[in-house]
């Protein structure tokens, strides 16, 4: 059974940083692309990043303007997500989410509990 | 970019009555292979995203079979033939046809209440 859970999760002031983590157990980890996806308070889901299942390729929302960064360990079967100056806007929950066979044209088959990431002073 | 529209926003349904959201894509969703990459997603209130259909009209494995998708080119369709309690919560479309994801990716969300 596929398990996806996220941690590091929390109140963060204005301009910190924060690193999130994925666990994931039930498939082959390090042959799957992962993504992070994030959803503000009463708000839409919005894609945030991939990475390739070797951690070569990355991929990330234009938004996010080169302040977040997304790596792996395929060691540990984990997925980061490292999350630079933040402002009020990044506050959410944040997904790591498991692509389907068809890639990230499918969607995203498997998805983690979400860790709230709160930005305020 | 693409740019995902639903409609409704807010769907108020009856209990065993049928249910359909709308979704327009702003560019067609017909990739270069010749599928159709449009998917749906359901999130019950306090959980995670669900994908219920992909490609259109195919259903997930344990989605019921009152859920259906349907459509071509840049109008879809998803509708619920007889709702259920259970399908109270609020449902994405989403293209997976352009790369890369922009924010107009997802709809903006239609929420289903009894």
């Amino acid at each position: 059974q596929v398990q996806l859970v996220e941690s590091g999760g929390g109140v963060v002031q204005p301009g910190r940083s924060l690193r999130l983590s994925c666990a994931a157990s039930g498939f082959n980890f390090n042959i799957e692309a992962m993504h992070w996806v994030r959803q503000a308070p009463d708000k839409g889901l919005e894609w945030v990043a991939v990475i390739s299942f070797d951690g070569i390729n990355k991929y990330y929302a234009d938004s996010l303007e080169g302040r977040f960064t997304i790596s792996r360990d395929n060691s540990r079967n984990t997925l980061y997500l490292q999350m630079n100056s933040l402002s009020a806007e990044d506050s959410a929950v944040y997904y790591c989410a498991r692509e389907s066979l068809d890639g990230y044209k499918g969607g995203w088959v498997d998805w983690g509990q979400g860790t709230l990431v709160t930005v305020s002073s | 970019d693409v740019v995902m529209t639903q409609s409704p926003l807010s769907l108020p349904v009856t209990l065993g009555q049928p249910a359909s959201i709308s979704c327009k894509s702003s560019q067609s969703l017909v990739h270069s292979d010749g599928n159709t990459y449009l998917n749906w997603f359901q999130q019950r209130p306090g959980q995670s995203p669900r994908r219920l259909i992909y490609k259109v009209s195919n259903r997930d494995s344990g989605v019921p079979d009152r859920f259906s998708g349907s459509g071509s080119g840049t109008d879809f369709t998803l509708e619920i033939s007889r709702v259920e309690a259970e399908d109270v919560g609020v449902y994405y479309c989403m293209q997976g046809t352009h790369w890369p994801p922009a924010p107009g990716t997802f709809g903006q969300g239609t929420k289903l209440e009894i």
